[in-house]
């Protein structure tokens, strides 16, 4: 039983560029969670989906980010034209309905932008 | 205020010790608690939930929840240097998880 897959594990990209993170939640979670962790700055929200729905999305910087969860495949988390500021590790969390001590997170995309 | 604040060490034991990791929080409706633990270049692992006040145990793991001075606690007993990592605590409320910062301990053979 295959845990919360995050890829790539590790994405460089240079200033200006797209990142596409990855995150397939665990078998039988419909719900899907993505934090980013800074250092020394710990785990902060970004968004809450469900398939084909955002739920939440009161994390989520207002500009270049944005997420889906589709009806088949992965959640994406997408950031255009990358800056600096967000290399960051970005986890992707997943739980069933209703199932708030199931949640899992994955080990992180690792982002560093050039 | 951050809604889950975490004093981020570093703490470091000798094997066998008794470690005392703490947070407090500032959100009264806050009822469930956690304590994730993770290691370097990981990705946090639910090491305790916990319901309201009181004391939940586990092994060699305790937690300990005081809603009256909004206070979490997680005792670590004969800690091994295998439990060497980052412990956050966290709340939710709805739909977000809020996190402390971490702390980060080692035990020392």
């Amino acid at each position: 039983n295959a845990g919360v897959m995050q890829n790539p594990r590790h994405l460089v990209r240079r200033r200006g560029q797209e990142a596409r993170l990855r995150c397939s939640p665990m078998k039988g979670h419909s719900h899907v969670y993505w934090y980013r962790q800074l250092p020394e700055e710990g785990l902060k929200f970004m968004v809450y989906l469900q398939k084909e729905n955002i739920i939440d999305e009161s994390g989520m910087p207002k500009e270049r980010f944005s997420a889906e969860f589709p009806k088949e495949g992965p959640s994406i988390l997408r950031i255009q034209q990358v800056v600096r500021g967000d290399s960051a590790a970005y986890f992707c969390a997943s739980s069933p309905p209703g199932g708030v001590r199931g949640y899992t997170f994955g080990s992180g995309t690792r982002l560093t932008v050039v | 205020q951050k809604e889950v604040e975490q004093d981020p060490g570093p703490l470091s034991v000798p094997e066998g010790a008794i470690v005392s990791l703490n947070c407090t929080y500032s959100n009264s409706a806050f009822q469930y608690f956690m304590w994730y633990r993770q290691y370097s270049r990981k990705g946090p692992e639910l090491l305790m939930y916990t319901y309201s006040s009181g004391n939940k145990e586990d092994g060699r793991f305790t937690a300990q929840v005081d809603k009256s001075s909004k206070y979490i606690s997680l005792f670590i007993r004969d800690s091994q240097p295998s439990d060497s990592a980052t412990y956050l605590c966290a709340s939710h409320t709805g739909n977000q998880f809020y996190f402390g910062t971490g702390t980060s301990l080692t035990v020392i053979p």
